[in-house]
């Protein structure tokens, strides 16, 4: 069974549009991220939570915001989509954000996102 | 080699030969994962290096850390069908869990 469930598998929206990635961890984690995948770029590191609370944020457009409603929630809110958004978004979790110890980080199937 | 600008690397090889995959990295690092993954599926983590490491094995699996020239390998005996994927490597900046992902090796295993 899936751990880390991320709702749409795909997504079709139009630029304009704003949409909500899904994200739940059933692993028990304390930190929650958020990574990106397109074909022009590898993967990169979008945000990180820690007891829900936002610790680190590596994107420069305020059109994507989290929202973590509960410890084992983090779900991405993209604004004004635009086509260069199409990407695959990752939600991942582990089980503590750093503190001195490097911690296996598990990914979800991920949400393909395609803007028209 | 994967990391900065270059493109998904692509290796195609036999199956039951030995392989080598390279990365470099740019930002100082205490740590390098290598992860795999396999079609329509997120990131899988295979095996993780630590600074104080120079060699980590895990069945079939071997990695190696040069921080000195800021380099890092993973290597795959004997691989099989079920090991194609795309193998990455990735740099953890101060254990704060942000992974920096490499480019990417694009590695298929022919019959």
């Amino acid at each position: 069974d899936p751990k880390i469930i991320q709702k749409p598998k795909y997504l079709v929206a139009v630029t304009g549009s704003e949409k909500i990635l899904i994200c739940e961890q059933y692993l028990g984690h304390n930190a929650m991220y958020w990574y990106r995948q397109s074909a022009k770029k590898p993967l990169e590191f979008m945000f990180s939570y820690s007891y829900q609370k936002l610790m680190d944020n590596q994107t420069a457009s305020s059109r994507f915001q989290p929202q973590s409603s509960k410890k084992n929630h983090l779900d991405l809110q993209i604004t004004a989509l635009k086509p260069d958004d199409s990407a695959t978004y990752f939600c991942a979790s582990s089980q503590e954000r750093g503190q001195g110890r490097h911690t296996e980080v598990f990914f979800g199937k991920g949400t393909r996102l395609t803007v028209v | 080699s994967q990391w900065g600008e270059e493109n998904l690397q692509a290796l195609s090889i036999q199956e039951g030969e030995d392989v080598t995959m390279n990365c470099s990295y740019k930002t100082y690092t205490t740590v390098v994962h290598w992860y795999r993954q396999d079609s329509g599926r997120g990131p899988a983590l295979i095996i993780l290096i630590r600074s104080n490491e120079r060699e980590k094995r895990s069945g079939r699996l071997r990695a190696t850390l040069d921080t000195s020239s800021q380099s890092s390998s993973l290597s795959i005996t004997a691989a099989q069908c079920e090991d194609t994927a795309v193998y990455f490597c990735a740099t953890e900046n101060y254990n704060q869990g942000k992974l920096i992902f490499g480019q990417g090796t694009k590695l298929s295993i022919k019959p």
